[in-house]
């Protein structure tokens, strides 16, 4: 799977737009890009995945490059239940596992 | 989707014990996942269990440390074995199962929150 590369932290405003941005430099053709978040004591929680086109669900946007080396994960309106650690993941769909990096510390202000 | 429920939540062990983790789900899958995260980190993959097999384990996760059972399609354990101190952490279960749509999504359970003393 290829790595991928997140910012530590990030605060947001509330009712602002939170931009989350990940780096996947040496991802292959057959790889999506997934993202996860993990609330303080709970478990993973999936939000959003894409393979190269823009995608939009009830929870986020995702945005991937045209060369597919970065993405950003977009919550329009960010609220202080996003508070989360937010993890970006590239695997081959259909390929089960989950390799979980560090992720981003998303603090939502008020 | 799935519904995952793990016992118990939480649990105080003294070393040299061992604990025995219960992961339930409320439909069939084919594949279950069980992760540990330790105090501060991000989750790491133990292995992969798979019904009416042995377990797959990753690159430093052994058996004999953390045996696995996988009796059926909606139930599996995790054992941690002659616990220490540095075994403190949440484990957490999870399967690969259809979602809303046509794709299939990773579900996970509440976690166990484990602390050896």
């Amino acid at each position: 799977d290829a790595k991928t590369t997140q910012p530590p932290s990030m605060d947001c405003a509330e009712g602002r737009a939170a931009n989350l941005p990940c780096n996947h430099s040496t991802i292959s053709g057959n790889e999506y890009v997934y993202w996860y978040r993990q609330i303080h004591s709970q478990g993973p929680q999936y939000i959003i995945h894409g393979l190269k086109n823009n995608e939009t669900n009830e929870m986020a946007s995702l945005i991937i490059t045209e060369d597919r080396k970065s993405s950003t994960l977009i919550l329009p309106h960010a609220t202080l239940r996003d508070t989360a650690v937010y993890y970006c993941i590239v695997r081959v769909r259909g390929y089960n596992k989950l390799i979980f990096g560090a992720g981003t510390r998303l603090a939502v202000h008020p | 989707s799935a519904v995952i429920s793990q016992k118990p939540s939480r649990d105080i062990c003294q070393r040299g014990t061992s604990l025995t983790i219960q992961c339930q789900v409320d439909s069939q899958v084919t594949m279950m996942f069980w992760y540990r995260q330790q105090p501060g980190q991000s989750l790491t993959l133990i292995a992969t269990a798979n019904q009416g097999s042995e377990a797959t384990y990753e690159s430093g996760f052994v058996i004999d440390k953390f045996p696995i059972s996988r009796p059926n399609l909606t139930f599996s354990t995790l054992t941690v074995s002659n616990m220490s101190p540095e075994d403190s952490s949440i484990y957490l279960c999870s399967v690969d199962a259809l979602a809303s749509g046509f794709y299939n999504e990773q579900f996970f359970g509440p976690g166990t929150r484990l602390t050896v003393l």
